[in-house]
């Protein structure tokens, strides 16, 4: 069984840029969500989707967007990148219906905004 | 609104000994799920042990336990018998409802664990 991967693993982006990161689920999971997590901070919950459709947001302004494909992969796009952006993003997927709703995480994709 | 605290930044705990890690939660909520991750200077969050809301016995998962006490609110991490291995991040979470498909989760600030040979 294949876990949740994440690419790339490290990035170096500039102010105003824009940034995709990707993330193939866990086999036979259909729900993904992204997590952003700062430097010493725990990570804070961006969005989730589930049947390509986005069904949940934090507090998160709309330059971050996503998206979900028909097997389940997705893609976090941030536009006009800021020097706050810079994190660690977490890609986490489990099957929806889960009994405990544990989510299953990637190594995470590491941004820098110079 | 969720809430999670973790109060501890640092634990040393020397091998083969037991710790706890502390958390509170705050949640108007009476269906939730409280979650204990590692994650290792990788980067990944490894799911360690579960409590729903509902669950009258404490859960344990190997070398862990976790020690709930709803009233106060409080999902405090046992790790018995600590290895090198442990040392590690340690984060408290919770997910609002129980199973199913929504997977907002909120994450405490964690707990860096060092595990002294």
């Amino acid at each position: 069984e294949t876990g949740v991967t994440q690419s790339p693993t490290h990035l170096i982006k500039t102010r105003g840029q824009q940034v995709t990161l990707r993330c193939s689920s866990q086999s036979g999971h259909n729900t993904v969500s992204w997590y952003q997590q700062a430097l010493g901070q725990g990570p804070q919950f961006i969005f989730q989707y589930y049947r390509e459709e986005e069904n949940g947001r934090g507090n998160f302004p709309p330059r971050f967007s996503g998206l979900q494909f028909p097997n389940y992969s997705s893609e976090l796009n941030v536009n006009a990148l800021e020097l706050d952006d810079s994190a660690l993003y977490l890609c986490a997927s489990s099957p929806s219906g889960g009994n405990t709703g544990e989510l299953f995480f990637g190594e995470g994709s590491r941004l820098t905004v110079l | 609104a969720q809430k999670i605290t973790q109060t501890q930044p640092g634990m040393f705990v020397q091998e083969k000994e037991a710790v706890t890690l502390d958390c509170t939660y705050d949640t108007s909520d009476q269906s939730y799920g409280l979650f204990w991750y590692k994650q290792p200077s990788s980067g990944e969050m490894i799911f360690l042990i579960y409590q729903g809301s509902y669950d009258e016995q404490n859960a344990t998962e190997g070398r862990y336990s976790l020690n709930f006490q709803k009233a106060r609110k409080s999902a405090n991490l046992v790790i018995s018998a600590s290895q090198l291995g442990d040392s590690a991040m340690y984060f408290c979470a919770m997910r609002e409802g129980l199973g199913g498909g929504y997977q907002k989760v909120t994450f405490g600030t964690g707990t860096k664990l060092q595990v002294i040979p």
